[in-house]
């Protein structure tokens, strides 16, 4: 058990599909974050939420779609993807204001096609 | 943009040997965390450094930050099959609660 629980753990949609993940928090922190892991890349930073408000967003399509309707829940909303979005997508928190490490969930494993 | 690259980006190693990864950033950091991955996981954080030339040790794991804190390593001693996964470093810079994470060492043993 991570304190951090995303759902689906696996995701496969089409093109023209529409589909959200979830983050869920239990660990009190303030601060949430997406991030993106493809092969053969490093980790990317997608968005960061503190209390609720969007605080970063790293020049991510308008496909995804963040939402971040309280500090313990995070969504993330897919439209129109394409195959090179396939990747592990990972969401994290910490307390917001501080260095402290990162608690990351299980991840989604999203697959376009 | 702030960069962190890591070397090597993969490493095989006999079973009892020693392992290093060496992770550098193009700028000052006021902080460097370490997190593995195992396969199929997620990162897990090991390891905070703050202070220049700063060393922490966790059992056979030692960590090092740079004396201009734009460096760090991660070594570890007679490794074993449960040290098996990728191991990034993560930098943040003074007043900015963004991580970069490093490109990974992907560690494999050989039993």
């Amino acid at each position: 058990e991570t304190g951090v629980t995303q759902t689906p753990r696996h995701l496969v949609m089409g093109m023209t599909n529409k589909k959200s993940l979830k983050c869920e928090q239990h660990l009190g922190h303030n601060a949430m974050y997406w991030y993106k892991q493809s092969a053969k890349k490093p980790l990317e930073l997608m968005f960061v939420y503190n209390f609720k408000e969007q605080t970063e967003n790293n020049s991510v399509p308008s496909r995804f779609s963040p939402e971040c309707p309280n500090s313990s829940h995070l969504f993330l909303h897919l439209h129109t993807l394409q195959p090179e979005d396939s990747a592990l997508y990972l969401c994290a928190s910490r307390p917001q204001g501080t260095d402290s490490p990162l608690h990351f969930g299980n991840g989604t494993r999203l697959t376009v096609t | 943009g702030q960069q962190v690259m890591q070397i090597p980006q993969y490493q095989h190693v006999q079973e009892g040997e020693d392992f290093t990864t060496y992770c550098n950033s193009s700028t000052t950091l006021s902080n460097i965390q370490w997190y593995k991955q195992r396969p199929g996981g997620h990162p897990v954080f090991l390891i905070q450094l703050v202070k220049s030339g700063e060393v922490k040790k966790q059992k056979r794991l030692t960590f090092q930050f740079g004396e201009a804190k734009k460096n760090s390593s991660l070594h570890i001693t007679a490794t074993q099959t449960t040290d098996v996964g990728t191991y990034f470093c993560a930098g943040a810079n003074f007043g900015n609660e963004k991580l970069t994470f490093g490109t990974g060492t992907r560690l494999t043993i050989i039993p």
